[in-house]
């Protein structure tokens, strides 16, 4: 069973930019979650998506978009990048509402 | 606003002992709790849940125990071992809510030898 992976692994932008992050779901999971962990902090959820749309959102602006594929791998898109950004993000897959999410190793995203 | 909180930002416990990591949470709409492990540099790894109408699940050393009116739950890890030093995060799904999980800011778990 191949779990959630994750790429790239680093990452460094600058301010203004706009980034993109993917992400392949575990085998048998049809839903994916975003999670943005700044340093000291627990995940912050940003959003999720079952069935290619965006299934529930966190408290985060709209430059913070994404998309879902067929085979359930996933892309989050930041568009003009602040310093603020810069975060560990985490990918989540599982079976659905009220299941286990199971994590990636994520993306260290620093902007200069 | 931290709707999930781990109140202790490390706890130290001697291997073979009882580890007992706390969580409070406000939101009465929670319906189901999670806790994960976090070694660094990799993702939270998925350790053991409840559901809201239990008060206590187990598996293997880990059980986590539930206090609905007291809006608390505890993870309790016997016995502690060397590979159990971690960061622990609980975090928890809200009913009829948006489907992410609402995480505290963890606790770091040392065990000492």
């Amino acid at each position: 069973e191949t779990g959630v992976t994750q790429s790239p692994t680093h990452l460094i932008k600058t301010r203004g930019q706009q980034v993109t992050l993917r992400c392949s779901s575990q085998s048998g999971h049809n839903t994916v979650s975003w999670y943005q962990q700044a340093l000291g902090q627990g995940p912050q959820f940003i959003f999720q998506y079952y069935r290619e749309e965006e299934n529930g959102r966190g408290n985060f602006p709209p430059r913070f978009s994404g998309l879902q594929f067929p085979n359930y791998s996933s892309e989050l898109n930041v568009n003009a990048l602040e310093l603020d950004d810069s975060a560990l993000y985490l990918c989540a897959s599982s079976t659905g509402r009220g299941r286990p999410q199971h994590f990636g190793d994520g993306t260290r995203l620093s902007i200069l | 606003d931290q709707q999930v909180k781990q109140n202790s930002p490390s706890l130290s416990v001697q291997e073979g002992r009882i580890s007992i990591l706390n969580c409070d949470y406000t939101n009465s709409m929670f319906d189901y709790f999670l806790w994960y492990k976090k070694y660094p540099a990799e993702g939270p790894t998925f350790l053991i849940s409840i559901s809201s109408i239990k008060d206590k699940n187990e598996d293997g050393r880990f059980t986590v125990f539930l206090n609905k009116s007291a809006k608390h739950l505890s993870l309790h890890i016997v016995p502690s071992q060397p590979g159990d030093s971690a960061v622990y995060f609980c975090a928890a799904y809200e009913g009829g809510g948006a489907d992410g999980l609402t995480f505290g800011k963890g606790t770091h778990l040392i065990i000492q030898p």
